[in-house]
């Protein structure tokens, strides 16, 4: 019974186009979370959701946008893919100013 | 200067070695700190988590915190091969986003 869970575990695409990374959490939570982590294992913050707001760390491009059909969803939409956006895109939810985040699987992304 | 500087590792340890991993950080208004265990492949887990000055201990784990000295640390007793993993200290202000360290990559040997 997965938590968090993130679709497509691996997606590798070429370079321009546009794709899609699906977010679901069942626990109940009411703030979803993208994070990316590069290379060298660092995790950087990209947005956080709560309840319509949207925190949009202001280091990410605008080709990046997340997308929240409702409070167990948040997709995140990537245009114009570049190489330097393949890395592992984590998911994560919390409740309203909880400290314990809860992190999918993570999604592999490879541009070429 | 990043906010959040953890010590890079890797580490190689024997088994039943005490493992001490540590985080330093330069923002003042930081008082949620937490520690993530990742397993090669897989998402972070939160391990322990602290508010404020103080230690805290779970089990083989303890979790401290020196806020005077913005300095946290990790204990880990009586190492595991289990326990070989990707460490990640992580803490937030009154803001919900969490600010990671860059990890250390823990190897216990058998």
């Amino acid at each position: 019974d997965t938590a968090v869970s993130q679709t497509p575990k691996y997606l590798v695409t070429q370079m321009g186009n546009d794709k899609s990374i699906k977010c679901e959490q069942n626990l109940g939570h009411d703030t979803m979370y993208w994070y990316k982590q590069d290379s060298k294992k660092f995790l950087k913050i990209m947005f956080s959701y709560n309840n319509k707001e949207l925190i949009i760390n202001e280091t990410v491009p605008n080709r990046f946008s997340p997308k929240s059909p409702d409070k167990a969803h948040l997709n995140l939409h990537i245009n114009s893919l570049e190489l330097g956006d393949s890395a592992v895109y984590f998911c994560a939810s919390s409740q309203a100013g909880g400290h314990e985040q809860y992190f999918g699987p993570g999604t592999r992304l490879t541009v070429t | 200067q990043k906010e959040v500087e953890q010590d890079p590792g890797p580490l190689s340890v024997p088994e039943g070695a005490i493992v001490s991993l540590n985080c330093t950080y330069s923002n003042s208004a930081f008082q949620y700190f937490m520690w993530y265990r990742q397993y090669s492949r897989k998402g972070p887990e939160l391990l322990m988590y602290t508010y404020s000055s103080g230690n805290k201990e779970d089990g083989r784990f303890t979790a401290q915190v020196d806020k005077s000295s913005k300095y946290i640390s990790l204990f880990i007793r009586d190492s595991q091969p289990s326990d070989s993993a990707t460490y990640l200290c992580a803490m937030r202000g009154s803001a919900r986003q969490l600010t990671f360290g860059s990890g250390t990559q823990l190897t216990v040997l058998p």
